[in-house]
């Protein structure tokens, strides 16, 4: 069964930083290229950053350049985003998802990130 | 940055009725890259059409999808009780893949 499990979310302050974690199962990871998308409180879903099986192609949404870093380590089957200089609207749940043929056609269940004093 | 606009907001409709949802972008997008995902409460979202017409795996074929340039609808023909969610269009014709506001489609 593909499973994406995200873990590292919580409480942070504003400034503050936060490494984001996926754990995949199920399927073999480093064939895919993974991204993370989030979607603050009642809001709709903003594409954050992309990254290629081997961890090069990596691309991030303008709002978050310069802050967040994606990686992955495909011997832990595992997908990071690195947050730094966290502000109140980076304040989200974050997915991973898996992307093929460039859609996202599984994803995880989530991570809650708030970014407030 | 493609802006994609979805309407109605909200649309309130019964079970059995037909649903019609549309996505309009502020710029032209390659039918190929245009999606459409389901959210429901406290889920992921999960795809449901791409390359604008065409239906994910296991998507019942009540669920269609069509248009093109910058003109795309989602259409579900006879609403059933688990089809009540929110509906995002996305395209990733440039980057960054955007995603439009959503359309709610509550039971009336």
């Amino acid at each position: 069964e593909v499973q994406l499990v995200e873990s590292g979310g919580g409480l942070v302050q504003p400034g503050g930083s936060l490494r984001l974690s996926c754990v995949a199962s199920g399927f073999t990871f480093s064939s895919y290229r993974m991204t993370w998308v989030r979607q603050a409180p009642g809001k709709g879903l903003e594409w954050v950053a992309n990254i290629k099986q081997d961890g090069g192609d990596i691309y991030y949404v303008d709002s978050v350049k310069g802050r967040f870093s994606i990686s992955r380590d495909n011997a832990k089957n595992s997908l990071y985003l690195q947050m730094n200089s966290l502000r109140a609207e980076d304040t989200a749940v974050y997915y991973c998802a898996r992307v093929e043929m460039g859609e996202l056609r599984f994803w995880g269940q989530g991570t809650l990130v708030t970014v407030s004093s | 940055e493609i802006v994609l606009t979805q309407s109605p907001g909200t649309l309130s409709l019964s079970p059995g009725e037909r649903a019609t949802l549309s996505c309009r972008a502020s710029q032209s997008v390659s039918s190929s890259y245009l999606a459409w995902y389901q959210q429901k409460p406290g889920q992921a979202p999960r795809l449901l059409i791409y390359g604008a017409s065409s239906r994910a795996t296991g998507i019942p074929d009540r669920f269609s999808g069509s248009g093109s340039g910058t003109d795309f609808t989602l259409t579900i023909s006879r609403l059933e009780p688990e089809d009540f969610a929110v509906y995002y269009c996305q395209q990733r014709s440039n980057w960054p893949p955007t995603f439009g506001g959503g359309t709610k489609v509550e039971i009336k």
